[in-house]
């Protein structure tokens, strides 16, 4: 399966600010996946990122607030814009792995203070 | 977005127990994923399940495609601290491209 490396790990970030995550996969792939998972909850999903065209946000997630790039089919990033404490989550991106379902990174774990 | 009902969304057991848990939606689906999440991690997929009443296990954990197609259950035997974690459901409706919807996930506690 692909290996992610997400980064960073974690962040302290002041409320109006603005952090961009980055998403490396080992291989090539088509679509990648950006996650949201708040204290607690389940996953949900922010948007599908495909090379060469904009973002696919699912309802709730706007491009001002979440900006994504995808220049290349192993990279992509994730910016939270404005940030206010409810920003507060973990931040993940996959992958399709074949037909095994997804592949996350490890995540962000973001602080909004 | 759609619903999966993920029960029970917490356990308490002593090691060497078994574990069963389950996620029931209202809709169908294509696709039953399994997935456990360590504190600090990304979720890590278990079991991918495909077929209606398929049956698939991986070491000390059975899941179950259920027959309906809006349902599927996850069984851990003979429980070991290592066990704990957070488990997901996911799931892949028809023809909604590669779009997983994930449970509310079932929290794992083994007591030593």
């Amino acid at each position: 399966s692909a290996v992610i490396s997400q980064k960073p790990s974690r962040d302290i970030c002041q409320r109006g600010t603005s952090l961009t995550i980055q998403c490396q996969v080992d291989s090539q792939v088509t679509m990648m996946f950006w996650y949201r998972q708040q204290p607690g909850q389940s996953l949900t999903l922010i948007a599908t990122a495909n090379q060469g065209s904009e973002a696919t946000y699912e309802s709730g997630f706007v491009i001002d607030k979440f900006p994504i790039s995808r220049p290349n089919l192993t990279f992509s990033t994730l910016t939270v814009s404005n940030m206010s404490p409810e920003d507060s989550s973990i931040y993940l991106c996959s992958v399709e792995d074949d037909r095994a379902g997804y592949t996350f990174g490890s995540g962000t774990r973001l602080t909004v203070v | 977005g759609q619903q999966l009902n993920q029960s029970p969304q917490s356990m308490f057991i002593q090691e060497g127990e078994d574990v069963s848990m389950n996620c029931t939606s209202s809709s169908i689906f294509n696709t039953w994923l399994w997935y456990k999440q360590d504190p600090g991690e990304g979720p890590v997929l278990l079991i991918a399940l495909y077929k209606a009443g398929e049956l698939t296990s991986n070491g000390r954990l059975t899941a179950q495609f259920g027959i309906t197609r809006k349902d599927s259950f996850l069984n851990i035997s003979a429980s070991i601290p290592s066990d704990v974690g957070i488990y997901f459901c996911a799931g892949l409706l028809p023809n909604t491209g590669n779009q997983f919807y994930f449970g509310t996930g079932t929290s794992l506690t083994v007591i030593p």
